[in-house]
């Protein structure tokens, strides 16, 4: 079945530094979403990309649809304490469709 | 409130009872969805609903697992003679369906199986 990829399963960085997760996967999706998950809680969504080459902003965050519509990333800037959780992507096929989840990186910010 | 809601929270039961749990989703969403989050892991996909019909049940473990949805709003999942790998935090989220729309999510029910 489709898989979303991402790793490593833990990131440590300094506040104030930036830091990139990828998400990669053997099938193509049409919509890639990055979503948020502090403990306790259900993952809250911080941007969505329907297009191909897309790249959005979300504040200090920014993510890209890559081209083959086979991957995507996120990048966080200048990195806070509460930045710190697991942060999952997924993907969908076409509309109203089920998400494929990858399994998360848990993002770990040292003051 | 404006989100998706879940009851209960919690839910400790023993093996071999039955459970139901609750999805109230954002108002005027059409389109929900059930998952299941085991610990460390992603989430893992259970049911669609459209309306009160589901078009895709192919992630449904096993036919202990069901699901229904009355008045295009509130969807139960309920799960018969439940076994302790039935574990796990059960995640609803909804989306408008005009288009492809992102999904919300609820903070989910945590169920433990003694």
């Amino acid at each position: 079945g489709q898989q979303l990829n991402q790793s490593p399963q833990s990131m440590f960085i300094q506040e104030g530094e930036d830091v990139s997760m990828n998400c990669t996967s053997s099938s193509i999706f049409n919509t890639w979403l990055w979503y948020k998950q502090d403990p306790g809680e259900g993952p809250v969504l911080l941007i969505a990309l329907y297009k191909a080459g897309e790249l959005t902003s979300n504040g200090r965050l920014t993510a890209q649809f890559g081209i083959t519509r086979k991957d995507s990333f996120l990048n966080i800037s200048a990195s806070i304490p509460s930045d710190v959780g697991i942060y999952f992507c997924a993907g969908a096929t076409g509309a109203n469709s089920k998400l494929t989840f990858g399994k998360g990186i848990t993002l770990s910010v040292r003051p | 409130g404006a989100g998706v809601s879940q009851s209960p929270s919690n839910k400790v039961t023993e093996k071999g009872k039955d459970v139901e749990l609750r999805c109230d989703p954002i108002s005027g969403h059409t389109a929900l969805y059930w998952y299941r989050q085991s610990l460390g892991q992603g989430l893992e996909f259970l049911i669609y609903f459209q309306g009160n019909s589901a078009p895709d049940k192919s992630g449904l473990p096993s036919d202990r697992f069901s699901a229904e949805r009355t008045g295009g709003s509130v969807s139960t999942l309920t799960i018969q003679r439940t076994q302790q790998e039935d574990s796990a935090v059960y995640l609803c989220a909804s989306s408008l369906a005009s288009r492809v729309q992102p999904q919300h999510f609820g903070d989910g029910t945590r169920l433990s199986i003694l």
